[in-house]
């Protein structure tokens, strides 16, 4: 059974700061992994999708990396603003078709 | 392009009343999952569609749930003889299909159903 864990749960962080979200899973045998944003009472808003086959993705000021070997991946955000403030979800695909959620890190940038 | 369609928005109930959620994909887009947010936990696969078939319902529950996604028409994700523990954001995304560039899930607005 996978499970997805997203480390840390909560972080603060002044305007301007580069920052890493972690994203732990424990099946190696995936399919992809797609990143999302949440914002409060709102849908999810995707933003990368890496590949199995992938080790990294980027657009914008935003980089996914994957590294399967270990079950991580990670989110870079660099220079932050007060609009990046959100909940960020990773997603684990698996070949069937289910994708695995971990729980979020929720994100606050203070101008 | 449109993108992922839900209706309602918002949709109350009382207990022991069905619910009937809606989730019109974006246009091209084969695949339909969804998800349920109970409050204060994550998102939790339901049940993953492509048009007139079933392919993974390993997050639905065994009773009272059903879903489908017709030839024509919208998928409708369906729950009878609601329960207060039903309460929650259902949320649906659509992928083109699988492949390469095909498989990025663009999520719906969701609907936020209360039982009361």
């Amino acid at each position: 059974k996978q499970e997805v864990t997203q480390i840390p749960a909560a972080l603060s962080v002044p305007e301007g700061e580069n920052l890493v979200l972690n994203c732990s899973f424990t099946d190696s045998a995936i399919y992809n992994l797609q990143w999302f944003r949440q914002d409060p009472g709102k849908g999810l808003t995707s933003l990368l999708l890496i590949q199995s086959s992938q080790r990294e993705q980027t657009s914008g000021r935003l980089n996914a990396s994957l590294d399967k070997s270990s079950g991580r991946s990670t989110l870079y955000i660099a220079a932050s603003q007060p609009g990046d403030s959100a909940t960020y979800l990773c997603a684990v695909r698996t070949n069937a078709g289910k994708s695995t959620f971990g729980d979020g890190t929720t994100l606050t940038v203070k101008p | 392009n449109a993108g992922v369609m839900q209706n309602p928005r918002h949709l109350v109930r009382r207990r022991g009343q069905e619910a009937r959620l809606r989730c019109s994909p974006m246009k091209g887009h084969s695949h339909v999952y969804w998800y349920r947010q109970l409050p204060e936990e994550g998102l939790k696969f339901m049940v993953y569609l492509q048009k007139e078939n079933i392919i993974d319902e390993s997050g639905m529950p065994k009773e009272r749930f059903s879903a489908e996604f017709p030839k024509e028409g919208p998928s409708i994700l369906r729950i009878q003889q609601v329960v207060r523990g039903d309460s929650a954001a259902y949320f649906c995304a659509s992928s083109r299909g699988t492949g390469t560039d095909q498989e990025t899930q663009y999520f719906g607005p969701g609907t936020r159903l209360l039982v009361l």
